[in-house]
C-alpha cells in the first residue's frame, strides 16, 4: 500500500512558467515533509521541507504548499529554469527522530522546454 | 563538503556471483540506509541501521544482507546474484536526530548490471 503518492509519472513545462509538482498521501500521522530532486546518475539531494504546522514554506525559487485535510502536498517552482529538469520525489515521516524513517513516493520526472 | 561515497559508479556482474556494494559517510551520521531505484517503482528501502553492528530489514530484503563493522561504513551483500537486481542501488545517511532538517543525504548511486 502506497502511503505517499506522486501521480503524475512526468510533466512539462514551458522555460519561464510555474512547475506545479503533486504528491498525495495516506497516513494522517504524518507530520513532516520533503521534497528530493535527482538528476541521472546522480544520488538525490534535498530540496525544502515542511512540518504539518504550517501550511507554506518557501525558499528562493521553490515553494511547498501543505493541505493536511486533503493529504495533499505541492511543490512550486517558479520561474522554472533548464537545470530543473529532473526527477522529483515527494517524501513523508512521522516524526524528525531516528526511528522516523522517510517514505518515499515514485517520483516525477519533471522536463523543462525551452 | 559532506559525503556519502559509494565505492562503484557501474558495476557488471553474473549472475550467482556473490556481490559487496560499499559505503562510506564521513558526517558521523548514526543512521545509514540502501535503497533501490527502478523505473516506475521510485526509491525502495532495503535494509537500514541505526548503529554499529545493528541492521533492520526495510521493505525488500530478500535477496539481501548487509554489513555495519563501522559507524561509517554500510556494505550491502547480494549473496547470489540474480537478474532482477539489476538496478540503481543508493546509500543515504542521516544524524541520528532532526531528519527533518537535514533529510538523507544520498551517495551518488551504483548502477549493477547482472547477466
Amino acid at each position: 500500500d502506497q502511503q505517499v503518492k506522486q501521480n503524475s509519472p512526468s510533466l512539462s513545462v514551458q522555460e519561464g512558467r510555474i512547475s506545479i509538482l503533486n504528491c498525495d498521501y495516506t497516513n494522517s500521522m504524518f507530520d513532516y515533509f520533503l521534497w528530493y530532486k535527482k538528476y541521472p546518475a546522480e544520488g538525490p539531494t534535498f530540496l525544502i521541507s515542511i512540518s504539518s504546522i504550517k501550511d507554506k514554506n518557501e525558499d528562493g525559487r521553490f515553494t511547498v504548499f501543505l493541505n493536511k485535510s486533503a493529504k495533499h502536498l505541492s511543490l512550486h517552482i517558479v520561474p522554472s529554469q533548464p537545470g530543473d529538469s529532473a526527477v522529483y520525489f515527494c517524501a513523508a515521516s512521522v516524526g524528525r527522530n531516528r526511528d522516523d524513517k522517510i517514505i518515499f513516493g515514485k517520483g516525477t520526472r519533471l522536463h523543462i522546454l525551452p | 563538503d559532506v559525503k556519502v561515497t559509494q565505492s562503484s559508479r557501474y558495476l557488471v556482474k553474473r549472475t550467482g556471483e556473490k556481490v559487496f556494494l560499499e559505503c562510506v559517510q564521513d558526517m558521523d551520521h548514526e543512521n545509514m540506509f540502501w535503497y533501490r531505484q527502478d523505473p516506475g517503482l521510485g526509491l525502495r528501502l532495503i535494509y537500514f541501521s541505526y548503529d554499529v553492528k545493528m541492521k533492520e530489514k526495510g521493505d525488500i530484503p530478500e535477496g539481501y544482507s548487509v554489513s555495519r563493522e563501522k559507524k561509517e561504513r554500510f556494505s550491502l551483500i547480494l549473496e547470489s546474484a540474480s537478474t532482477n537486481q539489476t538496478s540503481m542501488y543508493l546509500c543515504a545517511s542521516s544524524p541520528g536526530t532532526d531528519i527533518f532538517f537535514y533529510g538523507y543525504t544520498f551517495g551518488s548511486g551504483t548502477r549493477l548490471t547482472v547477466v
